[in-house]
């Protein structure tokens, strides 16, 4: 069965880059990986979407190695509004939507 | 343009009564997915319909079901419910189907069984 892991929680300063991992297996060639940011009594929030090598918008960064096993969301300078819960989210093949547990960002002043 | 709908905000319901849960996704949407949301097991797919026909379903037991209409609106039905009900309900709009397209999320039905 496939399955996504993050970390549970970060912490992390005002204007520092912060870097969250999510690890999939049995991801496919073409299966996008997407993040999404969620605040307290929102729904998530779309950040970012790529599926190989990396992607930039105005907002972040997805770094995807070649073995696609794994992806990084890269947050530039990040400040106290980016406190939230960012969830890793694949599709497989199979039409399985996982998210992943989701990791709760805490930034400190 | 207005956002993903949803009503009510909060229900309150007791063991072994069914709800029925409304979303409106965004205009011009055609695919609307719903998922689950709970302290323990965060977000968990529940099923996603396009074009009036599901086209994918996470595991979730059979009392869960949903429909949707011409207009792409979308219901979710849960019968017979348990106290592992009690959850945030989401569902989500895109232009294409949820795998590879942007989901817009609605700001989702408090539930809550007694």
């Amino acid at each position: 069965l496939a399955k996504t892991t993050q970390p549970i929680s970060m912490d992390s300063y005002e204007g520092q880059e912060v870097n969250i991992t999510c690890s999939h297996n049995n991801i496919a060639t073409n299966d996008y990986i997407t993040w999404y940011q969620q605040f307290p009594s929102q729904g998530p929030r779309f950040i970012i979407q790529g599926y190989k090598t990396k992607v930039t918008n105005e907002v972040a960064s997805l770094f995807i190695p070649a073995d696609r096993k794994s992806s990084t969301l890269s947050l530039p300078r990040v400040s106290l509004s980016d406190t939230a819960v960012y969830y890793c989210l694949v599709g497989y093949r199979d039409d399985k939507i996982i998210f992943g547990k989701g990791t709760r960002l805490h930034i400190l002043p | 343009k207005a956002g993903v709908t949803q009503t009510p905000r909060y229900l309150i319901k007791t063991r072994g009564q069914q709800v029925t849960l409304s979303c409106s996704p965004i205009s011009g949407h055609r695919s609307v997915s719903w998922y689950q949301q709970t302290p323990g097991q965060g977000l968990q797919f529940l099923f996603e319909y396009f074009s009036e026909t599901q086209r994918n379903k996470g595991n979730f037991p059979g009392r869960f079901s949903g429909r949707q209409f011409s207009n792409s609106r979308s219901e979710m039905n849960v019968s017979t419910l348990e106290l592992g009900d009690s959850a945030l309900y989401l569902c989500a709009s895109s232009l294409g189907g949820s795998l590879g397209n942007e989901q817009f999320f609605g700001p989702g039905t408090r539930l809550t069984v007694l």
